[in-house]
């Protein structure tokens, strides 16, 4: 059964702390995705990554930071954390090809008080 | 820039009626459109996917969808509700070019009433 985990499901953070949150995928999938989740705004892209070491933007990456040190694993960064960063957190992975889905990790809820 | 737009935030239906989720994309290049559902305090999961093989898809859950390109429509029906199906439902679509992103509606909330 393919998955991709999250270390945690919540966590509650306080401003200006340095937050890691973290992605391991079994799919030997290439490509990994962070996306931030609130409501009425469905999922937001923050970076994505098509290869070990290497990252694009997404939609909105200000604020964060990732690292892909090794292929299962895809780690997003919150340098100084802030309360605008209160969020669901959802990684995904996939393999190539157009027609191949993302499937998701169980979310990380995050609070930043 | 391809999007996906879902109309009504919050759909509401009986037990054992029908379900409609409307999804409507805008792409000037044939899309590649999925429905995923998200559960309460889960992550999300695929319904189906469009693959331009049939126009009809049928996927899991006894859900199906009918691409519609002169509509650009892509809508998510069941022919009867169950309690169960009261989740959270997003329309995506990928960009054209990529294999790689996909861009989300602002989803769906499904309520089913007993």
């Amino acid at each position: 059964d393919v998955k991709v985990t999250q270390s945690s499901r919540y966590l509650v953070k306080r401003t200006g702390e340095k937050v890691f949150l973290e992605c391991v995928q079994d799919m030997d999938h290439e490509n990994m995705f962070w996306y931030r989740q609130d409501p009425g705004l469905g999922l937001r892209l923050i970076y994505f990554s098509y290869d070990v070491k290497m990252k694009e933007k997404g939609d909105i990456p200000e604020g964060y930071s990732v690292s892909r040190e090794k292929k299962e694993r895809f780690s997003l960064i919150l340098e100084s954390a802030s309360t605008n960063q209160t969020s669901m957190y959802l990684c995904a992975s996939t393999g190539g090809g157009v027609y191949n889905e993302q499937f998701f990790g169980p979310g990380t809820r995050l609070t930043v008080l | 820039a391809q999007s996906v737009t879902q109309l009504g935030s919050h759909v509401s239906v009986s037990e054992g009626a029908l379900v409609l989720l409307r999804c409507n994309y805008s792409s000037s290049v044939p899309p590649y459109l999925f429905w995923y559902v998200q559960y309460p305090n889960q992550g999300l999961q695929l319904l189906l996917k469009y693959t331009s093989a049939a126009t009809l898809v049928k996927g899991i859950n006894g859900f199906e969808a009918e691409f519609k390109k002169s509509e650009t429509s892509f809508h998510l029906t069941k022919p009867s509700a169950h309690m169960s199906d009261a989740a959270e439902y997003f329309c995506a679509v990928r960009i054209s070019g990529s294999a790689r992103q996909l861009t989300f509606g602002s989803g769906t909330q499904l309520t089913v009433l007993p």
